[in-house]
This record gives structure tokens, sequence and C-alpha cells, in this order.
């Protein structure tokens, strides 16, 4: 049974570029959530999602963040116009109830 | 006052030692407690999961809740090498369901 998968594990843009994290949850999992792991900090909620609806998007910067899950495919977040702080690393989790299981993340760099 | 307190660490013990973990949370209305492993570059693990008051064991593993204080711990007996990693406290519940509130982590050095 795979568990959650997140693509790329690595992500390199410039200053202004998109960038597109995707994520698939484990087999059977509808709830998907994304949290945001900057350098020397904890981890931050930034959105929890079911299929096409957005429950709690209270973590997410207000501009250029957005996410989704479409009812089929991945989840992705995605973020236009980065900027240098948005380099940190992107955990994508899943589950069906209460406890969560993690990818092993997208790591954003921006240059 | 953050919602979520962790001892920082880091904590570096011998092997076989017994490791304490704690946090302390805020809010009352908190209903689930995890605990994470995360070793480095890679996702948290889950390792232990509660919802009720008391002491939960699994294998080497004991997780102890006191809501009444408010105070979660994770204890580590016989400790291994392989344990080194970063210890992360997580509270679900609340007004927001679903969201994970993460303590800031603590760094645990097990050495031979």
């Amino acid at each position: 049974n795979a568990g959650v998968m997140q693509n790329p594990r690595h992500l390199v843009r410039r200053r202004g570029q998109e960038a597109r994290l995707r994520c698939s949850p484990m087999k059977g999992h509808s709830h998907v959530y994304w949290y945001r792991q900057l350098p020397e900090e904890g981890l931050k909620f930034m959105v929890y999602l079911q299929k096409e609806n957005i429950i709690d998007e209270s973590g997410m910067p207000k501009e250029r963040f957005s996410a989704e899950f479409p009812k089929e495919g991945p989840s992705i977040l995605r973020i236009q116009q980065v900027v240098r702080g948005d380099s940190a690393a992107y955990f994508c989790a899943s589950s069906s109830g209460e406890t969560q299981y993690f990818g092993p993340g997208t790591r954003l760099l921006v240059l | 006052q953050k919602e979520v307190e962790q001892d920082p660490g880091p904590l570096s013990v011998p092997e076989g030692a017994i490791v304490s973990l704690n946090c302390t949370y805020s809010n009352s209305a908190f209903q689930y407690f995890m605990w994470y492993r995360q070793y480095s570059r890679k996702g948290p693990e889950l390792l232990m999961y509660t919802y009720s008051s008391g002491n939960k064991e699994d294998g080497r593993f004991t997780a102890q809740v006191d809501k009444s204080s408010k105070y979660i711990s994770l204890f580590i007996r016989d400790s291994q090498p392989s344990d080194s990693a970063t210890y992360l406290c997580a509270i679900n519940g609340g007004t927001s369901y679903g969201k994970l509130t993460f303590g800031q982590g603590t760094i645990l050095t097990v050495h031979p």
C-alpha cells in the first residue's frame, strides 16, 4: 500500500516564476493537508482540502498561494511569482480520520 | 503565547537511556495528541496517537497525556542510535478540526 506521494522532491525556481507541487494521498484517503516547514522553524499548517472543496485555508498566505484537490488527480499547491522567502520544505499529509500521514515533502529553492 | 510549546533541546543521551520529551498546550479544546518522528530531510512519521488522558504504550514508546495540566509526554525506553531524529508533538481538534498544530520539535541524538 503506497504511502503519500509528492513530486517533485526538489524544485528550483527563479524569483517571479511559478511553482506547482503535487500530492497523491494514500489509497482510500479523501482528506489532504498542506504544511510548510521553514528553516529552523516547525511545521505550519497551510490548508485542508477534500475532493473539490477547500475546508480550511486559514494558514494560507493571502496572495500568490492557492490549492486544489480535483475530483480526479492529485492535489496541487500552486505558488505564483515566487520570492526567496518561499524557499522551504512543503509537506502534504492525508487522512481518512484524525491521524494524518505525511509524504516525503517537496523542497523548494527560490534563487 | 504559542498554542503548543515543546522543550527545544537539543537532547543528547547515551544508548540505552530513557528519553523524556515534553509539550504543553494552551487550548483545552484540543482533543487528539500525536507524536511524530522526523529524520533529516524526510517527512514526519507518525509514532503515537491518543485522545484520552493516561498512558499508551507501543513497544519502547509510551505516550502520556494529562489534560488537566495540558501536558503531553513521550518516553523512549532503551534508546538506540537509530532513534536519533527530531521529535514533534502535534495536537488536533478545537475549533479547527483537521489542522494539526505542531511544537517546534526536539532534536534527539543517541550516541553509542
